[in-house]
């Protein structure tokens, strides 16, 4: 079946635009991630959904970041005022529910890689 | 002290070889870990999950020490695909946070003929 899809896959940007980047996750699966993830770098926990509970925003790293999960399907994380530090690829996963584990895996999305100059 | 952290590595080894990944966590009330295998400008995914009582899954043994709040990861007979970036990933839990999954920086592994 259909994977986690993500769009678009590169966005090039100018330092103060805003950007959206979309995540269709797979039909069904109630929990969804934003992760960033900088060249060589490990992945950075921006925000997680789980069905109808309150996300979890204790990893977006400034107000400049936000996110919403209509319907409790697509996703879409926007940046405002883009800056240079922002560059990295944004990943985003879903699982059938809460875990990460043998029984409900992240699959993750392709990403988006986001430059801005 | 960063929630999840990993040697980052680069481990060089010879095909055969035995090689083990160390993580440490800080959150003690974390639940459940894992270990994701990460390929070279692909996305990460699920290697296996790590048991309180130890688990292997062919070549691979995990391990885990609440008491020090470590996972190991051991790699046997090591292979040329074996070649990756391997992720320690704890699920937070507890509260809202449950379900949250942070993840190391990971350990790069290259095997060579």
């Amino acid at each position: 079946g259909a994977g986690v899809s993500q769009s678009p896959s590169n966005k090039v940007t100018e330092k103060g635009k805003d950007v959206e980047l979309r995540c269709d996750p797979i039909s069904g699966h109630t929990a969804l991630y934003w992760y960033r993830q900088s060249l060589g770098q490990g992945l950075e926990f921006l925000i997680y959904f789980q069905g109808n509970s309150a996300p979890d925003k204790s990893g977006l790293p400034s107000d400049r970041f936000s996110a919403e999960r209509t319907g409790g399907s697509v996703s879409t994380l926007t940046i405002q005022r883009t800056q240079q530090e922002d560059s990295a690829v944004y990943l985003c996963a879903s699982s059938h529910s809460p875990g990460g584990g043998t029984f409900s895996p992240l699959h993750f999305g392709n990403g988006t890689r986001l430059t801005v100059t | 002290r960063k929630e999840v952290e990993q040697d980052p590595g680069p481990f060089n080894v010879p095909e055969g070889a035995t090689v083990a990944f160390n993580c440490t966590y800080s959150n003690s009330a974390s639940q459940s870990f894992f270990w994701y295998r990460q390929d070279c400008r692909k996305e990460p995914k699920l290697l296996m999950s790590v048991y309180s009582s130890g688990n292997e899954d062919g070549r691979f043994t995990a391990q885990l020490n609440r008491a020090s709040q470590y996972i190991s990861l051991l790699i046997r007979d090591s292979k040329l695909s074996d070649s990756a970036t391997y992720l320690c990933v704890v699920n937070d839990a507890g509260g809202t946070s449950y379900g949250k999954l942070t993840f190391g920086q990971g350990t790069i592994l290259t095997v060579h003929p």
